[in-house]
């Protein structure tokens, strides 16, 4: 069935460091891919989105590519901040009847001062 | 605009007790999920309605789980005879057209059952 890989956590970065946080994909034919991300206390809140591929999401300085080829959406920030920690999850959809999420374990990331 | 709520926040259940869980979507919002996050792990798809249809319940665990949402607006997740392993974060999401891929879900705060 479908479903979706992200590397696992924590991650734990300095201020100001380069973040990548690997997604990868299972699924038949050609889903929307999201990241979503949850902060402390809160509840999820979308971060980003591609529709087809070779779209790039961004958002809040954050980015990520639809990439068919091999079935990936990385997520990438240049400098991470100490409000950036979080817990990130990659998820894809397809249409049809339902439109449900199938969502990664999910990846803490922490950034330290 | 308000987003979507879920109430009650917590909710302490002894085994075997019912509970009740409600989700209020953004107004006007056509489709709406309902979610279990156990700990540790990604949400998982449990049953979505399109207005006041049931479209796919291929989610819920079993028959203890019921969903519904008679308006077509706030919907209600029930669960029977709680057991110990239905202990999680219960997320209702909504979206505002039906069954799109590209569409946005907006995510309530969730509600967090622990079972006794």
């Amino acid at each position: 069935g479908d479903s979706v890989t992200q590397m696992e956590g924590p991650v734990t970065l300095s201020e100001e460091a380069f973040l990548t946080i690997n997604c990868t994909y299972t699924a038949t034919g050609y889903p929307s891919l999201f990241w979503y991300v949850q902060y402390p206390g809160e509840g999820l809140q979308l971060l980003l989105k591609a529709t087809k591929a070779d779209d790039k999401g961004s958002n809040k300085g954050f980015e990520a590519t639809y990439r068919k080829e091999t079935t990936s959406f990385h997520l990438e920030k240049g400098s991470v901040q100490v409000s950036d920690s979080a817990v990130y999850f990659c998820a894809l959809v397809y249409g049809g009847a339902t439109n449900k999420l199938i969502f990664g374990t999910g990846t803490l990331l922490a950034v330290q001062p | 605009g308000a987003g979507v709520s879920q109430s009650p926040r917590y909710k302490v259940a002894k085994r075997g007790q019912d509970v009740a869980l409600r989700c209020d979507p953004i107004s006007g919002h056509v489709s709406l999920f309902w979610y279990q996050q156990a700990l540790g792990q990604g949400p998982e798809f449990l049953t979505y309605f399109q207005n006041e249809a049931q479209l796919d319940k291929s989610g819920l665990p079993s028959d203890r789980f019921f969903a519904e949402r008679p308006e077509g607006s706030v919907s209600t997740l029930k669960i029977q005879r709680t057991q110990q392993e239905d202990s999680a974060v219960y997320l209702c999401a909504s979206s505002s057209t039906p069954a799109a891929s590209t569409d946005t879900q907006y995510f309530g705060p969730g509600t967090r059952l622990t079972v006794l």
